[in-house]
C-alpha cells in the first residue's frame, strides 16, 4: 500500500498568513493527489484534485502543486473559515490512502 | 440537490454484523463509482472500500478485507456496506462518498454526513 505522510501535523497561524502543508507519498503517484478540508463534526470537503485543480466553489486562495512523491497545499491568505484539518489522499491505486492530517489552528 | 444519506449504523457486539446503506439523489448514480470512508473517534480519515459504476470492480482496505463487502443497487440509487466479524477497532463514523473513478485519478467530490458504528460488549 502507498503510505502518505503529511507535515506538519498541526500549525498555528494568523488571519492573513500564508500557509503551506506538505504531503509525501512512499512511491511516485504522478499527479494523482487530492486534498480535503474537514471541520469539526462535518464531512470532508474536496479542495484540490489531481494535485493542482481547484474544486468548483473553492476560493482561489487555495492552490496545490507537486508531482511524483512531493506535494504542497498552499493557502495564500488564511481566512477565519479556513481553520480546519486538511488531508491529502492518493488516487493512484487502491487501496486509497490518506495522510494523517494537518490541523490548522488560530494563533 | 446532490445528496448522500447514510443509515444503518448502531451499537453491535464484537463479532457481530451490521449493514450500512447510502441513499443517493440529485445525480445519475450509475455514472459514478462510490466509496466508504471512516473516521475513528479523534482520528484521521481511513478509506474502507470502493466500487465502480456497475459493481464489477471493488476494492478494500487491508484492515477490512474478508470481513466487509461493498455492493450497490443502481435501480434504487443505493450503496451498501455489509460488515461481519466486527471488532472494537471498527468503531467509527462511516461516510459514503461519490467517487469520480475507482481507477487512477479519481476523487471524492460529494460526501454524506455519515453514520456511527460502535462495536462494544
Amino acid at each position: 500500500d502507498i503510505q502518505m505522510t503529511q507535515s506538519p501535523s498541526s500549525l498555528s497561524a494568523s488571519v492573513g498568513n500564508r500557509v503551506t502543508i506538505t504531503c509525501r507519498a512512499s512511491q511516485s503517484i504522478y499527479r494523482y493527489l487530492n486534498w480535503y478540508q474537514q471541520k469539526p463534526g462535518k464531512a470532508p470537503n474536496l479542495v484540490i484534485y489531481a494535485a493542482s485543480s481547484l474544486q468548483s466553489g473553492v476560493p482561489s486562495r487555495f492552490s496545490g502543486s507537486g508531482s511524483g512523491t512531493d506535494f504542497t497545499l498552499t493557502i495564500s491568505s488564511l481566512q477565519p473559515e479556513d481553520f480546519a484539518t486538511y488531508y491529502c489522499q492518493q488516487s493512484y491505486s487502491t487501496p486509497r490512502t490518506f495522510g494523517q492530517g494537518t490541523k490548522v489552528e488560530i494563533k | 440537490e446532490v445528496q448522500l444519506v447514510e443509515s444503518g449504523g448502531g451499537v453491535v457486539r464484537p463479532g457481530g454484523s451490521l449493514r450500512l446503506s447510502c441513499a443517493a439523489s440529485g445525480f445519475t448514480f450509475d455514472d459514478y463509482g462510490m466509496s466508504w470512508v471512516r473516521q475513528a473517534p479523534g482520528k484521521g480519515l481511513e478509506w474502507v472500500s470502493g466500487i465502480n459504476w456497475n459493481g464489477g470492480s471493488t476494492a478494500y482496505a487491508d484492515s477490512v478485507k474478508g470481513r466487509f463487502t461493498i455492493s450497490r443497487d443502481n435501480a434504487k440509487n443505493s450503496l451498501f456496506l455489509q460488515m461481519i466479524s466486527l471488532r472494537a477497532e471498527d468503531t467509527a463514523f462511516y461516510h459514503c462518498a461519490r467517487e469520480t473513478s475507482l481507477a487512477a485519478a479519481g476523487y471524492m467530490d460529494v460526501w454524506g454526513k455519515g453514520t456511527t458504528v460502535t462495536v462494544s460488549s
